[in-house]
């Protein structure tokens, strides 16, 4: 069964900095991997998708990152900025089903 | 920028009642699915919807819950007799080349 684990759970920073978020899955036999946003009491709001055979992808200042083998991937936010400040949430689509596995997600607050 | 919507945006309810709660898909879209979030808790699957039939479910949507497509544009979960446990925000989304999700029902059961 697929397990998907987000460290750390809550992160507070300083405007400005770089930060890494992190997302782990247990079975490497994913289609995809999404990085979602989720503001409080909010729907979730898609940041980026990579594809099983993709490494990484690029929006702005978010870079996400995928190891397949290793079961792990990354969202690099660049200069943290306030309206960063929410609840990031990564997601799997296994490979032969529809649905995506969700981690718990990680609570961003970027302080002015 | 195309959007799925859902309604209610709140829903309260005695345990016990039926509840329906509606969205309105991306209209090119063909697959359709339920998550819910029960508070401080994982986003989870619920059920996928391809072509008026369940392509997919959970182990959580059992015999109380059903979905249907009543016409061209709405795709409602139905739960039968609520209970305590089924409080939650309940999450519809449309697939295309990613998965947009609605803004979400908080369903909250009394």
């Amino acid at each position: 069964k697929q397990e998907v684990t987000q460290i750390p759970a809550a992160l507070s920073v300083p405007e400005g900095e770089n930060l890494v978020l992190n997302c782990s899955f247990t079975d490497s036999a994913i289609y995809n991997l999404q990085w979602f946003r989720q503001d409080p009491g909010k729907g979730l709001t898609s940041l980026l998708l990579i594809q099983s055979s993709q490494r990484e992808q690029t929006s702005g200042r978010l870079n996400a990152s995928l190891d397949k083998s290793s079961g792990r991937s990354t969202l690099y936010i660049a200069a943290s900025q306030p309206g960063d400040s929410a609840t990031y949430l990564c997601a799997v689509k296994i490979q032969g089903a529809q649905k995506l596995v969700f981690g718990q997600g990680t609570r961003l607050t970027i302080n002015p | 920028e195309p959007e799925v919507t859902q309604t209610p945006s709140h829903q309260v309810t005695q345990m016990g009642q039926e509840v329906i709660l509606r969205c309105v898909p991306i209209s090119n879209h063909l697959y359709f699915y339920w998550y819910r979030q029960i508070l401080g808790q994982k986003v989870e699957f619920l059920v996928s919807f391809y072509n008026n039939e369940i392509s997919e479910k959970s182990e959580i949507f059992d015999d109380q819950f059903s979905v249907e497509r009543p016409d061209g544009s709405n795709f409602t979960l139905k739960i039968r007799s609520t209970k305590l446990e089924d409080s939650a925000m309940y999450f519809c989304a449309s697939i295309g080349y990613t998965q947009y999700f609605g803004p979400g029902t908080r369903l909250t059961v009394l």
